[in-house]
């Protein structure tokens, strides 16, 4: 039980194009989903909370008109990079959490994101 | 200060040993206390949770000392497949966020 995907896995895209990323909890009702960045050789920052039919709240220095988060479902987060530069390049991580765990999280293999 | 600091090693021992992770905490309201484990351009997998009466789970030991915000992780009889980053992670208080450490790495040689 407690899985959760992401899609896509790896994507390359163009500088100024935008890219969606999706967080799917498969087999429980994620009532809190978080997004992390993480560089290489570094750890995961977390970017953003987002709790389900509510706007997301934005760590300090993450943009919240670039990077776009929404949580329509209890199993469903969407992060659209929009405007991606190569700076943007990075492993995004989605976790998930449910009323039960309060602590716990679950999370998502990743997506590679290269903006060439 | 960081929030949360790790050695970032690597930490380089043969199989059949035994090796130690520490890492430090600054905020002393912080509840609760993991180890998690990732492997290269993977997701980090909870190993265990921490508790202040220590835990124990097969070959691995957590403990954690609250007046000295410290936080160990003993790994016993290591296997070439406990080669990974470890991350020590903190929920602070406030947000029931979850605070990375930057990880240590362990390679186990055989």
């Amino acid at each position: 039980g407690a899985v959760v995907s992401q899609h896509p896995s790896w994507v390359i895209c163009k500088s100024g194009t935008s890219v969606k990323i999706e967080c799917r909890s498969l087999d429980f009702q994620a009532t809190t989903m978080f997004w992390y960045r993480q560089f290489p050789k570094q750890s995961l920052m977390l970017m953003a909370t987002s709790n389900e039919g509510s706007k997301a709240t934005y760590e300090q220095g993450v943009e919240k008109d670039k990077f776009l988060i929404n949580h329509a479902s209890l199993t469903l987060s969407t992060l659209t990079v929009t405007s991606a530069h190569p700076e943007d390049s990075s492993f995004y991580i989605c976790s998930a959490r449910s009323g039960n765990t309060p602590y716990e999280q679950y999370f998502g293999p990743g997506t590679r994101l290269t903006v060439t | 200060r960081k929030e949360v600091e790790q050695d970032p090693g690597p930490f380089n021992v043969p199989e059949g040993a035994t090796v130690a992770f520490n890492c430090t905490y600054s905020n002393s309201a912080s509840q609760s206390f993991f180890w998690y484990r990732q492997d290269c351009r993977k997701e980090p997998k909870l190993l265990m949770s921490v508790y202040s009466s220590g835990n124990e789970d097969g070959r691995f030991t957590a403990q954690l000392n609250r007046a000295s915000q410290y936080i160990s992780l003993l790994i016993r009889d290591s296997k070439l497949s406990d080669s990974a980053t470890y991350l020590c992670v903190v929920n602070m208080e406030y947000g029931n966020k979850l605070v990375f450490g930057a990880g240590t790495i362990l390679r186990v040689k055989s």
